[in-house]
C-alpha cells in the first residue's frame, strides 16, 4: 500500500509570494489532515476534512491560508502571501475515518518551507 | 484547552538499555492517546494508540500505558537499539473536537 504522497519535499520562496502545497491520501481513507511543525515542535492542527467538507478549520488563519479537497481525495494547501513566520514543516495525514481520532493516522514525509 | 508535555525533552542512553518516555496531559476527557516516532527530516509514523478504555497496548519491544485519572502516559522501551534513536511524540485527542494535540516530542539516541 503506498503511502500519504507530498509534494513538493522543499520550497524556498521570498516573503509575500504564494505557495501552494500538494498531498495525495492513502487510497480509500476519507479523513485528510494539515498540519505545520514548528522547529521543536508537534504538529498543530490546521485543518481537517472529512471526505470533501471541511470539518475543523479553527487552527487555519484565514486571511492567508486556503485549502481545498476536490473529489475527496488530493487536497491542496495555499498560502498567499506568504510571511517569514510561515517557515515550518507542512505535514499531511489521513485515515480511513475521523470520529473521535479513533483511527490511525499516517502521516507522509512533509514539505519543508522557507521564506525569505 | 488540552496540553501535552512530554519529559525529558532529550535522552541518550547505551544500547541494551531499558527506557521510559514520560507524557503528561491536562485534560482526562480523552478519546485516545497515541505514540508516533519521528525520523530527522521525515513525517511522523504511528507506534502505538491507546484508546480511552484500554490501560496498555504492546507492539514488539515497546509498551505504552494510559492513566487517564492521572494524565499520564507512558513509553516503555526494552533492550534498545541504535535504529531507536528518533524523535518520540505523544498526542491525545481532545475531547469534544475530535483532534489530536501533541506534545514537543522526547529526542532519543541509543549509544552503540
Amino acid at each position: 500500500e503506498a503511502g500519504v504522497v507530498q509534494s513538493p519535499r522543499y520550497k524556498i520562496i521570498e516573503k509575500k509570494q504564494p505557495v501552494a502545497f500538494w498531498c495525495n491520501p492513502i487510497s480509500g481513507h476519507n479523513t485528510l489532515y494539515w498540519y505545520r511543525q514548528n522547529l521543536g515542535q508537534g504538529p498543530e492542527l490546521l485543518i481537517r476534512y472529512e471526505n470533501e467538507e471541511a470539518v475543523d478549520d479553527s487552527q487555519l488563519p484565514k486571511d492567508r491560508f486556503s485549502a481545498e479537497r476536490l473529489k475527496g481525495v488530493d487536497s491542496t494547501l495555499k498560502i498567499q502571501p506568504a510571511e517569514l513566520g510561515d517557515s515550518a514543516v507542512y505535514l499531511c495525514a489521513s485515515s480511513r475515518r475521523g470520529g473521535h481520532g479513533t483511527d490511525t493516522q499516517y502521516f507522509g514525509p512533509g514539505t519543508r518551507l522557507t521564506v525569505l | 484547552k488540552q496540553e501535552v508535555t512530554q519529559i525529558p525533552a532529550a535522552l541518550s542512553v547505551p544500547e541494551g538499555e531499558n527506557l521510559v518516555l514520560n507524557c503528561s496531559f491536562t485534560d482526562s476527557a480523552i478519546y485516545n492517546l497515541q505514540w508516533f516516532r519521528q525520523d530527522p527530516g521525515k513525517g511522523l509514523t504511528s507506534l502505538l494508540l491507546i484508546q480511552s478504555s484500554q490501560r496498555e497496548q504492546t507492539s514488539g519491544r515497546l509498551n505504552a500505558s494510559l492513566d487517564k485519572s492521572s494524565g499520564r502516559s507512558t513509553l516503555y522501551i526494552a533492550a534498545s537499539q541504535p535504529g531507536d534513536s528518533a524523535t518520540y511524540l505523544c498526542a491525545a485527542s481532545q475531547g469534544g473536537s475530535e483532534k489530536l494535540v501533541f506534545g514537543k516530542g522526547t529526542k532519543l539516541t541509543v549509544n552503540p
